[in-house]
């Protein structure tokens, strides 16, 4: 059974480009939820994907924006950076999207110059 | 105020003593997670309880629904257990729109 994954580990990038995060998703799981962390604050909730639709959406502007293949694995997209952007993004994969233990993966962490 | 709230912001304990990590929510909820971050940043889910008790190894994890405060206890504590503890909470059945606190900082100095 394979963990959650997320690739990149570390990326830097500049004001104004975008970017592309990925997470592999456990096996067997069909629900994945991102969450951003920034420097020494708790996790906030971006947007859950069950079944490649999304499922909910945090206090996140549009230019976030998600994708769920029908592997289960997820994008997260976000456009126009910022340099508040800059921090950890998370990852977590669940059996479904009922009350089940989630599973995160390492995270990406981005930088914005 | 922040929905959830957690106490204290930062422990340090002598190895082998008892350990308690509070949580306070402001909102309704459906399940409350407590979570262990190393580091490094990957997360490791420890528990998730909408009720009572749940034990696992030397950590266990209580919720009071009706005064909305949860408890992480950890006993016979060890170096290993230096981490951040957050606690978060789903306001409805699925997990979505998980609410986090801002964590716990424990270091256990051998």
């Amino acid at each position: 059974e394979t963990g959650v994954t997320q690739s990149p580990t570390h990326l830097i990038k500049t004001r104004g480009q975008q970017v592309t995060l990925r997470c592999s998703s456990q096996s067997g799981h069909n629900t994945v939820s991102w969450y951003q962390q920034a420097l020494g604050q708790g996790p906030q909730f971006i947007f859950q994907y069950y079944r490649e639709e999304e499922n909910g959406r945090g206090n996140f502007p549009p230019r976030f924006s998600g994708l769920q293949f029908p592997n289960y694995s997820s994008e997260l997209n976000v456009n126009a950076l910022e340099l508040d952007d800059s921090a950890l993004y998370l990852c977590a994969s669940s059996l479904d999207r009922g009350n089940s233990p989630l599973h995160f993966g390492n995270g990406t962490r981005l930088t914005v110059t | 105020k922040n929905e959830v709230e957690q106490s204290p912001q930062n422990l340090t304990a002598q190895e082998g003593e008892f350990i308690t990590i509070n949580c306070s929510y402001s909102v309704g909820i459906s399940a409350l997670h407590w979570l262990q971050q190393h580091p490094g940043g990957g997360i490791v889910s420890l528990f998730m309880l909408s009720s009572g008790k749940k034990k696992h190894g030397r950590l266990i994890a209580t919720i009071n629904i009706q005064e909305k405060h949860s408890s992480l206890h950890i006993t016979a504590s060890h170096p290993r257990d230096s981490a951040v503890y957050i606690c978060a909470v789903s306001p409805n059945f699925g997990n979505e729109k998980l609410t986090f606190g801002t964590g716990t900082r424990l270091t256990i100095i051998p």
